[in-house]
C-alpha cells in the first residue's frame, strides 16, 4: 500500500465550483504540504503542516484553503475553481533527518477547470 | 525571482554513458539540497540530498556535488540506464523549515 495516498487522481470541474482534493499518510509524519506543478514552473508550495493545529501559508496560497483533520489527513479546497487552477496537485509529507528534511509525495491529482 | 534555476529543460544520453544535470541557485542561506525523479503519472520521488557542510554524497550510481561558492549544485549518473529516463527536479531547504524551492525540472531521456 502507498504512504502517501491522494484522491481524486483525475477532476474535472467547472469555473466556479468548490472542490476538495484530499490526502492520507501511514508514515507517521507531522508535517504534511499541498504543493501546484505547471508546465515549465516545477512545483510551488501552496499550504503547508507542521501538526494538527498548525497551518501555514505557502508561496502562492490565494485562492485556496486547508484543513489538517487528523495527523494522517490534509485537505486543500478550492473555494471557487477558476481555470489558472487547472494544474497537477501533490500532497507531501516530511520527516526530519540528519542534516535535513525529505519530504515524501503522494501520486498527484490532475485538475481540470473548464 | 526563482531562487532555484535548472536552466536545461531537457538532456539526451546513450546508455552507459554519465548524466549530468545542473542546478544554480541565489539563496545563500539554503543548507540542504536535494534531488527528485520523477516519472510521468507519478509523484516525485527522493533520489538523493546533500548538506551545505558537505560537498559531495554519493549513493550507488548517482553522486550530488555542491559547490558553494558558485551557489551550483549537479548530479550525476554513472552509468545512465533507460530506466533513469524522467525529469528531474532539484530542491533547497534552509534551517529546516520544509518550504523546499524547486527548480523547473530537467527532462533525462537515456537512448538504449
Amino acid at each position: 500500500d502507498a504512504d502517501v495516498t491522494q484522491t481524486p487522481r483525475n477532476r474535472i470541474t467547472k469555473t466556479g465550483k468548490r472542490i476538495m482534493l484530499e490526502c492520507s499518510q501511514t508514515k507517521g509524519h507531522d508535517r504534511m504540504y499541498w504543493y501546484r506543478q505547471d508546465p515549465g514552473l516545477g512545483l510551488r508550495l501552496i499550504y503547508y503542516s507542521f501538526d494538527v493545529k498548525d497551518i501555514n501559508k505557502g508561496e502562492i496560497s490565494d485562492g485556496y484553503s486547508v484543513s489538517r483533520q487528523a495527523q494522517a489527513k490534509f485537505s486543500l479546497s478550492l473555494e471557487s475553481a477558476i481555470p489558472n487552477q487547472t494544474a497537477l496537485y501533490f500532497c507531501a509529507t516530511s520527516d526530519v533527518g540528519q542534516g535535513g528534511e525529505t519530504q515524501y509525495f503522494g501520486p498527484g491529482t490532475r485538475l481540470l477547470v473548464l | 525571482d526563482q531562487q532555484v534555476k535548472q536552466n536545461s529543460p531537457s538532456l539526451s544520453v546513450q546508455e552507459g554513458r554519465i548524466s549530468i544535470l545542473n542546478c544554480d541557485y541565489t539563496n545563500s542561506m539554503f543548507d540542504y539540497f536535494l534531488w527528485y525523479k520523477k516519472y510521468p503519472a507519478e509523484g516525485p520521488t527522493f533520489l538523493i540530498s546533500i548538506s551545505s557542510i558537505k560537498d559531495k554524497n554519493e549513493d550507488g550510481r548517482f553522486t550530488v556535488f555542491l559547490n558553494k561558492s558558485a551557489k551550483h549544485l549537479s548530479l550525476h549518473i554513472v552509468p545512465s540506464q533507460p530506466g533513469d529516463s524522467a525529469v528531474y527536479f532539484c530542491a533547497a531547504d534552509y534551517n529546516q523549515g520544509g518550504k523546499l524551492i524547486f527548480g523547473q525540472g530537467t527532462e533525462l531521456s537515456v537512448k538504449p
